[in-house]
C-alpha cells in the first residue's frame, strides 16, 4: 500500500517569499503519481500540480513546483513569491500499484502567510 | 456543469436516521470517488468507481455504507443507521479515470448526526 507523511503541521512564511512544504511517500510499486492539493478555509479541493514517478523533470505549474527526489521518496512543493491568499491547507497524495484509482493523502500543512 | 457538484452542502440529522448524500461528477469523467474527512484530519478513501468496472468498496468503514452509480453520472453515498463517529465532510470528486489526471472534487456535505 501506499502512504504519505506530511511533518509540518504549520507553516509560516512571510509575504513575496518562497515556502518549501515538505512531504515524503512510501510505496513499492515503480509507477506512481504525487498530486499536491490545496484547501482554503472554505473546504474546497484545489488541484496545484502532478508529478509522475518515470517523469524526468520536476514538475511546475506557474509559483507552484515540485522538487522530486525520488531515491529519497520525497515529492516536496515549492511555492514561490507567496501570497496572502495562498494562506490554507496543503495535502500531498500519490496514486499507483495495484491501488491505481484511489488517492492516498497525507495529513496536510497548514500554510499561514502574513504581511 | 462545469464543476462536480453535491448535494445537500449540510445534513443535519439525529443518530440512527440514514441518509443519501448525492454527486453529480463532470460531464465526460468516468472515474469518481468518495471520500470523508473528519474535522483537522486528511482525507480518507471510502469508494471508487470507473466506467462500468465493480467498484472499489475497500474503504468503506462497515456495512452501514453504501453507493451507487448509474453508467457514468450520479452517484449516491447511503449511510443507514448513522452514528455520530459519522460526522464528517463527505467529498466526492471526479477525474478522465487515468492515473496522471488529477480527481476534481466537490464542495462536500458536511455532516452532523446529533
Amino acid at each position: 500500500a501506499q502512504k504519505i507523511t506530511q511533518t509540518q503541521p504549520g507553516m509560516f512564511v512571510q509575504e513575496k517569499e518562497a515556502v518549501t512544504l515538505d512531504c515524503t511517500y512510501d510505496t513499492s510499486d515503480p509507477s506512481y503519481g504525487l498530486f499536491w492539493y490545496k484547501q482554503p478555509s472554505s473546504g474546497e479541493m484545489i488541484f496545484l500540480i502532478y508529478q509522475g514517478s518515470y517523469d524526468q523533470q520536476n514538475a511546475t505549474e506557474g509559483r507552484y513546483s515540485l522538487n522530486f527526489q525520488k531515491a529519497r521518496k520525497s515529492a516536496n512543493l515549492v511555492i514561490s513569491a507567496s501570497q496572502l491568499g495562498d494562506s490554507a491547507m496543503y495535502f500531498c497524495a500519490m496514486n499507483g500499484g495495484s491501488t491505481l484509482g484511489r488517492l492516498y493523502f497525507g495529513r496536510g500543512t497548514q500554510l499561514t502567510v502574513w504581511p | 456543469g462545469a464543476g462536480v457538484s453535491q448535494s445537500p452542502s449540510n445534513k443535519v440529522t439525529e443518530k440512527g436516521k440514514d441518509v443519501e448524500l448525492r454527486c453529480d461528477p463532470i460531464s465526460g469523467h468516468t472515474a469518481l470517488y468518495w471520500y470523508r474527512q473528519r474535522l483537522g484530519q486528511g482525507l480518507e478513501f471510502l469508494i471508487y468507481f470507473q466506467g462500468n468496472s465493480a467498484p472499489d468498496k475497500s474503504g468503506l468503514p462497515s456495512d452501514r455504507f453504501s453507493a451507487e452509480r448509474t453508467g457514468e453520472s450520479v452517484s449516491t453515498l447511503t449511510i443507514q443507521r448513522t452514528q455520530q463517529e459519522d460526522s464528517a465532510v463527505y467529498l466526492c470528486a471526479s477525474s478522465r479515470g487515468l492515473p496522471n489526471q488529477p480527481q476534481h472534487f466537490g464542495d462536500g456535505t458536511r455532516l452532523s448526526i446529533l
